[in-house]
């Protein structure tokens, strides 16, 4: 089984510090995610990365980067952390080579929380 | 990526079958229709996905019209463990990059 693992499961930290969430996945997926999710919102995309060191900016960038120095490995950067960045943090990947049948496995989440 | 409209949400009795409904008018011909859920304070799961036929898998059963624009997700025989959020979302197998809208809230009730 595909196996999507989110460095910390609560995270609190302080306006202004940079945040760091990491995600590791162990399929050799080629493409992996970064959502946040907040109640009447749904999930919404932050970036994506199709390869190694690639990223794309998706529905709501502002705010955060992203790094992706090795292919299991994709990092969401919160350069200086706000309180409307208080949220769930999403992580998935999925698989390019296997065609049709790609879908997205995700990680359990990261429930940020900036005071 | 193409829309798709579900309602808010839907109750069903324990043991009878949950058909939860998708409409997505503005899907392209090779776009897929995939069904994930969520338990609370979990991510995501995948389901089930087709593109034009129907499909089944242990899980569910998925049943997509002839004209491609809406489509429902059935479950058999729904248990309490059933009771989660259903997001159904299009896109093209290939394509790396993959929206959510607010899905279907589904409360399985004994």
């Amino acid at each position: 089984d595909v196996k999507v693992t989110q460095s910390s499961r609560y995270l609190v930290k302080r306006t202004g510090e940079k945040v760091f969430l990491e995600c590791v996945q162990d399929m050799d997926h080629e493409n992996m995610f970064w959502y946040r999710q907040d109640p009447g919102l749904g999930l919404r995309l932050i970036y994506f990365s199709y390869d190694v060191k690639m990223k794309e900016k998706g529905d709501i960038p502002e705010g955060y980067s992203v790094s992706r120095e090795k292919k299991e490995r994709f990092s969401l950067i919160l350069e200086s952390a706000s309180t409307n960045q208080t949220s769930m943090y999403l992580c998935a990947s999925s698989s390019t080579s296997r065609g049709t049948d790609s879908p997205l496995h995700f990680g359990n989440g990261t429930r940020l929380t900036v005071t | 990526d193409a829309k798709t409209t579900q309602p808010t949400s839907m109750d069903c009795a324990e043991g009878r079958a949950a058909n939860l409904p998708c409409n997505h008018s503005t899907i392209s011909g090779n776009e897929y229709v995939y069904w994930y859920r969520q338990i609370h304070s979990q991510g995501p799961q995948y389901i089930i996905h087709g593109l034009k036929n129907n499909e089944t898998n242990e899980m569910a059963s998925l049943i997509i019209t002839e004209d491609r624009k809406s489509s429902t997700l059935i479950l058999p025989h729904a248990t309490l463990r059933d009771t989660a959020v259903y997001y159904c979302i299009v896109r093209v197998a290939s394509y790396q990059k993959v929206t959510f809208g607010t899905g279907t809230k589904l409360q399985v009730i004994p």
